[in-house]
């Protein structure tokens, strides 16, 4: 059974960096047939999809949030990364780690909890 | 981008009910449409990938259907565990998916 774990902190201040990671057991992150993705959900809001990376290092992001983003792989750590630049208020969000299969439709069928950022000084 | 919109965005049911949820893709997207579920706290669970086709582990009381730009999911038989928001995603558009604003599903 594979388990995602997000990690990181739970409070950023505006303009600086908000780093999370997601830890993957149960599996491994440079197996074939999957993407690493990070999605997103606003205070009361619904669910808005980051971005993803192969175990190749291709990475898909978000239009919106390309210019500030950065997904990453250590595959020593079994773990991704996600790294958004010069956040604001509008980046408090709880953010989620999933895995894709790509041979499944491109459907996020492993989620982790999620972890709640606050951007705030 | 290509836009996804559900309907109702909220709706009331007892125990025991048929449910059905719409969601509408702004484009053909075939028949790349996948149904979550998602309770408060928790994480996000994948119920129909494909449209149609039921995720390993999930109840047969879930079923989807629909193509190109109309998609329904349905609940028959409501249970007291299917109260949550559910939320269409589509992955036609593989460098930008999109999920639609979700539909939450509340006790009558």
């Amino acid at each position: 059974q594979v388990q995602l774990q997000e990690s990181g902190p739970g409070l950023v201040k505006p303009s600086q960096t908000l780093s999370l990671t997601c830890a993957v057991s149960g599996g491994f992150i440079s197996s074939g047939g999957y993407y690493w993705s990070w999605i997103r959900q606003h205070p009361g809001k619904g669910l808005e999809w980051i971005g993803y990376i192969h175990y190749s290092g291709t990475t898909y992001y978000n239009p919106s949030l390309k210019s500030r983003l950065t997904i990453s792989l250590d595959t020593s750590k079994n773990q991704f990364l996600l790294m958004l630049t010069s956040v604001t208020a509008a980046d408090t969000a709880v953010y989620y780690c999933a895995r894709v299969t790509y041979g499944g439709n491109y459907a996020f069928d492993y989620w982790g909890r999620g972890t709640l950022v606050s951007v705030s000084s | 981008d290509i836009q996804m919109t559900q309907s109702p965005s909220s709706l009331s049911a007892s125990v025991g009910d048929r449910v059905t949820i719409t969601c509408r893709a702004s484009q053909s997207i075939r028949s790349y449409l996948n149904w979550y579920q998602h309770k408060p706290g928790k994480a996000p669970t994948l119920l129909i990938y494909a449209a149609s086709t039921l995720q390993s582990g999930v109840p047969s009381r879930f079923s989807g259907s629909g193509s190109g730009t109309d998609f329904t999911l349905t609940v028959s038989g409501l249970q007291p565990e299917d109260f949550a928001t559910y939320y269409c995603q589509q992955s036609y558009n593989t460098d930008h998916v999109t999920f639609g604003p979700g539909t939450k599903v509340d006790i009558k």
